[in-house]
């Protein structure tokens, strides 16, 4: 089974500019999910789909940052204009619910990591 | 208070050394409870997954979870170098999918 692709696995910008990240999810899973990691921190949750619609967004900076999920399979995730403190690795992930004792696991893909100069 | 509390580390330990990992929480409703391992710069990857309360063992790994004190647990046995990686803890509610995550503690194995 193909694990979560991401792309590009490396960017680098100045501040200002904008980038695009894509994510395709494990086949089968409805919901896909995009997380910053500062370095030396946990993964924060940016946003949430389930199949195409948006479950929570509550911590995505929506002046500047934007994601799609169009079809319910890819995502993108974009950020414009670019700030220093955006410098982060971008995970995507995907689950599949399916409750009692099978449960529900997240997988992640190897990120895409963002420097903002 | 954060939903997930992890001790940050480093924690450096020599080779074959016995590893305690742990988590705490405070949200009575989680029900599974995740362990993964992050290299450096690579995602992180699924390493344990245990239901409920109770023990889970993999190999050199075990996994505990203790939820009448909210507490969970990653233990590895005769730790080795490729050990070394940062560890995050991860859980979740009954039929919720929403993940709340550690800070996540970096372990260093020295040979």
């Amino acid at each position: 089974e193909a694990g979560v692709a991401q792309s590009p696995r490396y960017k680098i910008i100045e501040k200002r500019q904008s980038v695009a990240f894509w994510c395709n999810p494990i086949s089968g899973h409805a919901t896909l999910y995009w997380y910053q990691q500062i370095l030396g921190q946990g993964p924060k949750l940016l946003i949430q789909f389930q199949n195409n619609g948006v479950v929570d967004d509550s911590q995505l900076p929506k002046d500047r940052f934007s994601a799609e999920r169009l079809k319910g399979v890819d995502s993108t995730l974009k950020i414009q204009p670019a700030k220093l403190e955006d410098s982060a690795v971008y995970l995507c992930a995907s689950s599949q619910m399916r409750g009692g004792v099978s449960g529900n696991t997240i997988y992640f893909g190897e990120g895409s990591w963002l420097t903002v100069v | 208070q954060k939903e997930v509390e992890q001790d940050p580390g480093p924690l450096s330990v020599p080779e074959g050394a016995i590893v305690s990992l742990n988590c705490t929480y405070s949200n009575s409703a989680f029900q599974y409870f995740m362990w993964y391992r992050q290299y450096s710069r690579k995602g992180p990857e699924l390493l344990m997954y245990t239901y409920s309360s109770g023990n889970k063992e993999d190999g050199r790994f075990t996994a505990q979870v203790d939820k009448s004190s909210k507490y969970i647990s990653l233990f590895i046995r005769d730790s080795q170098p490729s050990d070394s990686a940062t560890y995050l803890c991860a859980m979740s509610a009954y039929n919720f999918n929403k993940f709340y995550f550690g800070s996540g503690t970096k372990l260093n194995v020295k040979p």
